[in-house]
């Protein structure tokens, strides 16, 4: 299994610019997340999934989008990129039973915004 | 509203010695508390939890102490090595909601 994988590992966007974090994971986990992560503020929740075709806001998910129209794979959308996005995204995945904390995490995508 | 709160921002040990890190939750309905361990580069990975049944777990060097009526928790590192060098997070969750809620991590560093 690759477990939980996310492209691009590095972007640099300009002001205003669009674009789609791809996270996708292979473990059949109905539940899946997006973070971000700024130094001293820890992990914050964008938008997560309970499942294909659900999916619902977290702690900050303004300037963000997500669908989720498979199991495995739940992109993340920039409608109009701002300085303030720059950060480094996480992808996380678990199973439906899985008690809440056994999430599976990607290897991030560092995304700066210029 | 930061439900989890997480301290020290960052801490110093040196090699051989205890890391002590501490979280307090507010929340009552929580009823799982993982902790994550991340290193530079990488994502977080699941490192040991605990639900608030037991005052305590423990695996190998790793040990969470928990205290319901106080709504602490905390991670202890024994016998610290310089691989254990990483940020931690402590987490909560209510297994009847799906997400967790992260303390800000704390960034450990063990000194040779």
């Amino acid at each position: 299994n690759a477990g939980v994988t996310q492209t691009p590992k590095f972007q640099v966007l300009k002001t205003g610019q669009s674009m789609t974090l791809q996270c996708a994971q292979d473990m059949n986990h109905e539940y899946m997340s997006w973070y971000r992560q700024d130094p001293g503020m820890g992990l914050r929740l964008i938008h997560y999934s309970v499942g294909a075709g659900i999916t619902d806001q977290g702690e900050v998910p303004n300037g963000y989008n997500v669908s989720r129209s498979t199991t495995e794979d739940f992109p993340l959308r920039l409608l109009s990129a701002a300085p303030s996005q720059t950060s480094v995204y996480f992808c996380a995945s678990r199973p439906r039973d899985a008690g809440g904390g056994e999430q599976y995490f990607g290897p991030g995508t560092r995304l700066t915004v210029t | 509203q930061q439900q989890v709160k997480q301290s020290p921002q960052s801490l110093i040990v040196q090699k051989g010695g205890i890391s002590i890190i501490n979280c307090a939750y507010e929340n009552t309905a929580f009823d799982y508390f993982p902790w994550y361990q991340q290193f530079p580069g990488k994502g977080p990975a699941l490192l040991i939890a605990i639900r608030p049944d037991v005052s305590e777990k423990k695996e190998g060097r790793f040990t969470i102490s928990f205290n319901k009526s106080a709504k602490q928790f905390s991670l202890h590192i024994m016998d610290s090595q310089p691989g254990d060098s990483a940020t931690y997070f402590c987490a909560a969750v209510y297994s009847g909601y799906s997400t967790l809620t992260f303390g800000k991590g704390t960034m450990l560093l063990v000194s040779p």
